[in-house]
């Protein structure tokens, strides 16, 4: 069974491009979650969805970053324009939610590292 | 708030023990933790939802406290196998289902 895949694997860009980031989740699981990890400030979570509608996106840095759910089986995080801050490794998760406030472990894909010059 | 993991970093020999503590300065939820060697993905570990609790298998087991802010990892007998970051990600009551906020981590080395 396939993991959490994430496109690309490293992406280097030169500031004030765009760039974009895809996930797609495990089959079955309506539950996504975008990270992003750096070594001053760890793992944080930028948003979730649930059922493809966004839940939570308090923790999406500023208006140059989005992301959209389609559909159960992809997503992307866009970063327009990039800055040299946003170099951080990215990280798509996905889980299984049958009801509110019920607790599933949250699987990672491998990450995108993403260089910003 | 971030929860505070302690030690930041250890150092240990194969066959030692080791114990990972994660502090809230509010009421948890639930505590995840996970694993994540250098350049992979974080991979689930357990899930803490009950004060008092204290689940594991193998030699990796992890309590949390009856007043649902501090939670420990237990690593016992640890193996080359066991070297990683180990992150505990907090669930705050009411904060919404499954948003995980993560502590700094600890670098945990196994030596032969």
């Amino acid at each position: 069974d396939a993991g959490v895949i994430q496109s690309p694997r490293h992406e280097v860009t030169e500031m004030g491009q765009e760039v974009t980031l895809r996930c797609k989740p495990i089959s079955g699981h309506n539950s996504l979650f975008w990270y992003r990890q750096t070594m001053m400030r760890g793992l944080e979570l930028l948003i979730y969805f649930n059922n493809n509608v966004p839940i939570d996106d308090s923790g999406m840095p500023e208006d140059r970053f989005s992301a959209k759910m389609p559909n159960a089986s992809f997503s992307t995080l866009k970063i327009q324009p990039s800055e040299p801050r946003d170099s951080a490794v990215y990280f798509c998760a996905s889980s299984f939610m049958l009801r509110d406030r019920e607790i599933y472990e949250q699987y990672f894909g491998p990450g995108t590292r993403l260089t910003v010059t | 708030q971030q929860p505070v993991q302690s030690p930041q970093a250890v150092i240990l020999r194969e066959g030692e023990d080791a114990v990972i503590n994660c502090s809230s300065s509010k009421a948890l939820y639930s505590v995840h933790w996970y694993r994540q060697k250098h350049g992979e993905a974080p991979i689930f570990l357990m899930i803490l939802l009950k004060g008092g609790e204290q689940k594991g298998h193998d030699k990796i087991s992890a309590s949390f406290n009856e007043k649902k802010q501090q939670s420990s990892l237990y690593l016992t007998a640890s193996q080359l196998s066991y070297s990683g970051t180990y992150f505990c990600g907090t669930e705050i009551n009411g904060q919404g289902a499954q948003k995980l906020v993560f502590g700094q981590g600890t670098r945990l080395t196994i030596n032969p």
